[in-house]
């Protein structure tokens, strides 16, 4: 079975500070990694996604990832953040291969403070 | 872009009684999806469903639990007979037949058992 763990429930951040939220995985097999971010009261949006190839994935709103498969971890970044950015993110895994369910983080609160 | 939909937004019913939560998947996604997330919990898989019938599904998904296509556009979630503990943000996503696409999340469906 996989699991993710993301290590910091509340990261608050000045606006045009730089922002990673943290986040590993555990797995036994080939793994897809995701991040989704939920603004208040709406649904789970994608920002990026990691099936293979070049380690540093870029996503919507100037996110990025980078799967480091020796520490399995999969942590979000972003240069400058803005204050539109204060969202709730979760970090996802699913086995590779289509329509798998997946395996959520326990979600990490990102505060961007003026 | 098209969206997942997810009717009612909020639902609220006495335990004991059945409820019916109603998703549109995006029209031509082929797999289909639940997951619930409980107050303060992580997001957690139910089922996925393809061609008519349950692809994956967690020990969550008992047999209180259903679901079903009953016509070219919804997919619904029955729970039977309700308890406290079902109390959760209910969510709907789906995602295309062809290898590695992800899945697109509705906006869920706040349920509350009193």
């Amino acid at each position: 079975a996989q699991s993710v763990t993301q290590l910091d429930s509340q990261v608050p951040v000045f606006e045009e500070a730089p922002v990673e939220l943290r986040c590993n995985y555990s797995s036994s097999v080939s793994v897809y990694l995701f991040w989704y971010v939920q603004y208040p009261n709406q649904g789970l949006q994608l920002l990026l996604k990691y099936l293979s190839g070049s380690t540093l994935v870029k996503g919507i709103n100037g996110f990025e990832a980078e799967f480091n498969k020796s520490q399995t971890s999969f942590h979000l970044r972003k240069p400058s953040v803005h204050i539109s950015d204060t969202a709730e993110y979760f970090c996802a895994v699913s086995i590779s291969g289509s329509a798998r369910q997946l395996t959520f983080g326990s979600g990490t609160q990102l505060t961007v403070l003026p | 872009e098209p969206e997942v939909t997810q009717t009612p937004s909020h639902q609220v019913t006495q335990m004991g009684q059945e409820v019916i939560l109603r998703c549109v998947p995006i029209s031509n996604h082929l797999y289909f999806y639940w997951y619930r997330q409980i107050l303060g919990q992580k997001v957690e898989f139910l089922v996925s469903f393809y061609n008519n019938e349950i692809s994956e599904k967690s020990e969550i998904f008992d047999d209180q639990f259903s679901v079903e296509r009953p016509d070219g556009s919804n997919f619904t979630l029955k729970i039977r007979s309700t308890k406290l503990e079902d109390s959760a943000m209910y969510f709907c996503a789906s995602s295309r037949l062809v290898n590695n696409q992800p899945q697109h999340f509705g906006d869920g469906t706040r349920l509350s058992i009193l």
